[in-house]
């Protein structure tokens, strides 16, 4: 079944810095790769998102890349901002047992200073 | 649509009872699953319902666990007994038939057995 692993755990940059966070997963049959963000005692919420055909894809500061070949993903954050502070997962819509489901990575706990 | 609404937000319980937390899906969403996060394990998927019919339950833990979706509004997990490793934030979330990968997570209930 699918595996997901992220890193790094945590992160702390100053503030206008990039940040990167990176996953690796197991099945190659996985298709969809979402990042959700999850602020201190909130909900995860959706931020992007890209499917297996598709190398990148970007919306404003955030983008994401997907290597197919060696089956890792990223996230790229720019110009970072102290409300991007939050705990970052990562997924992959792979197969498991008799369905398909979202398997999370471990989460990175990004702190942004100010 | 005020999302995926989850009761109770805290719950706090003593070893040996009954728990039943509920969830209410977004409208015509097709799809709920029920989640819990903990830091060891991170977001698990417990359960999850297409059309308020049970599709994978492999991530249940237990017999003590089980989950019932009787109309497309509403949805319980209860544990029967809790126990102190039963503690954790249980989320559910919800998705559309269209795009069922990008789930809308509720706020969470707070799960403490002691």
């Amino acid at each position: 079944g699918e595996n997901v692993e992220q890193h790094p755990s945590t992160l702390s940059v100053q503030e206008g810095d990039s940040a990167v966070i990176k996953c690796t997963y197991s099945d190659s049959a996985s298709n969809y790769f979402p990042w959700y963000k999850q602020e201190l005692g909130k909900r995860p919420q959706l931020i992007i998102d890209i499917r297996s055909n598709v190398g990148e894809k970007k919306d404003q500061r955030i983008a994401v890349t997907l290597n197919k070949t060696a089956k890792h993903f990223s996230l790229h954050i720019t110009e970072t901002q102290p409300e991007d502070s939050a705990v970052y997962f990562c997924a992959a819509r792979g197969r498991m047992d008799s369905s398909y489901k979202l398997i999370f990575g471990s989460g990175t706990r990004l702190l942004v200073r100010p | 649509d005020a999302g995926v609404i989850q009761s109770p937000r805290h719950e706090v319980t003593e070893m040996g009872q009954e728990v039943t937390l509920r969830c209410k899906p977004i409208s015509g969403h097709d799809y709920l699953f029920w989640y819990r996060q903990t830091m060891m394990r991170g977001l698990e998927l417990l359960i999850y319902f297409n059309n308020n019919v049970p599709i994978d339950d492999s991530g249940m833990p237990e017999d003590r666990f089980s989950a019932k979706m009787p109309n497309a509004s509403f949805s319980t997990l209860k544990i029967q007994p809790s126990e102190p490793r039963d503690s954790a934030v249980y989320f559910c979330a919800s998705s559309p038939w269209r795009d069922n990968e990008k789930l809308f997570f509720g706020s969470g209930t707070q799960l403490s057995v002691l």
